[in-house]
């Protein structure tokens, strides 16, 4: 079974733009959780969809905001980007919910400059 | 905020030896307890998961201590090996899935 893949795996964007990061999950997984992981916070909980529905939203800013699809594969968006955007953004799945085993992918390094 | 603490944030330890990673709660609706563990360039992966109805639970070499009165749990690396050097996650989650990580201990075990 292919594991999470997550693409672009690296970017670079200048400060003011927007990203678009992409994650196809394990097949049969329907639910994709994001996390931002930064030496200074840590790994930090975005959002989580299931079934195309935004089902919990962590601490973030309305700049970063996701859907996902009918085929369970999901996409983050932060737009108006900041230096502090700078991170590792880690997808991952799981079967039914967030707190079933969760796979996460290799994530995206995305850096603001 | 932090909702899960952990500690210790670096950790040295002989080849052989006992590795313990402690961490704390605060929010008493979590009920899923998983450590993970991440090396260089690589995302986290799933290490061993307790509930709150067992008090310890063991696979091969690792073991989660849980204590529920407390709000703490905690990870036993037995034997550790060079190759267990990696950096360790404890997180929690409720019934609404949000899962919430500690800091991370970065574990170091030397031959």
């Amino acid at each position: 079974k292919a594991g999470v893949t997550q693409t672009p795996r690296y970017l670079i964007k200048t400060r003011g733009q927007q990203v678009t990061l992409s994650c196809s999950p394990i097949s049969g997984h329907r639910s994709v959780s994001w996390y931002q992981q930064t030496p200074g916070q840590g790994l930090q909980f975005l959002f989580e969809y299931f079934s195309e529905t935004q089902r919990n939203k962590g601490n973030f800013p309305g700049r970063f905001s996701g859907r996902q699809f009918s085929n369970s594969r999901s996409e983050m968006n932060v737009s108006t980007l900041e230096l502090g955007d700078s991170a590792l953004y880690l997808c991952a799945s799981s079967l039914m919910t967030g707190k079933d085993e969760q796979f996460f992918g290799p994530g995206t390094r995305l850096t603001v400059l | 905020q932090q909702q899960v603490k952990q500690s210790p944030q670096s950790l040295i330890v002989q080849k052989g030896g006992i590795s313990i990673i402690n961490c704390a709660y605060e929010n008493t609706a979590f009920d899923y307890f998983p450590w993970y563990q991440q090396f260089p360039g690589k995302g986290p992966a799933l290490l061993i998961a307790i509930r709150p109805d067992v008090s310890e639970k063991k696979e091969g070499r690792f073991t989660i201590s849980f204590n529920k009165s407390a709000k703490q749990f905690s990870l036993h690396i037995m034997d550790s090996q060079p190759g267990d050097s990696a950096t360790y996650f404890c997180a929690a989650s409720s019934v609404r899935g949000d899962m919430r990580f500690g800091a991370g201990t970065r574990l170091t075990v030397k031959p």
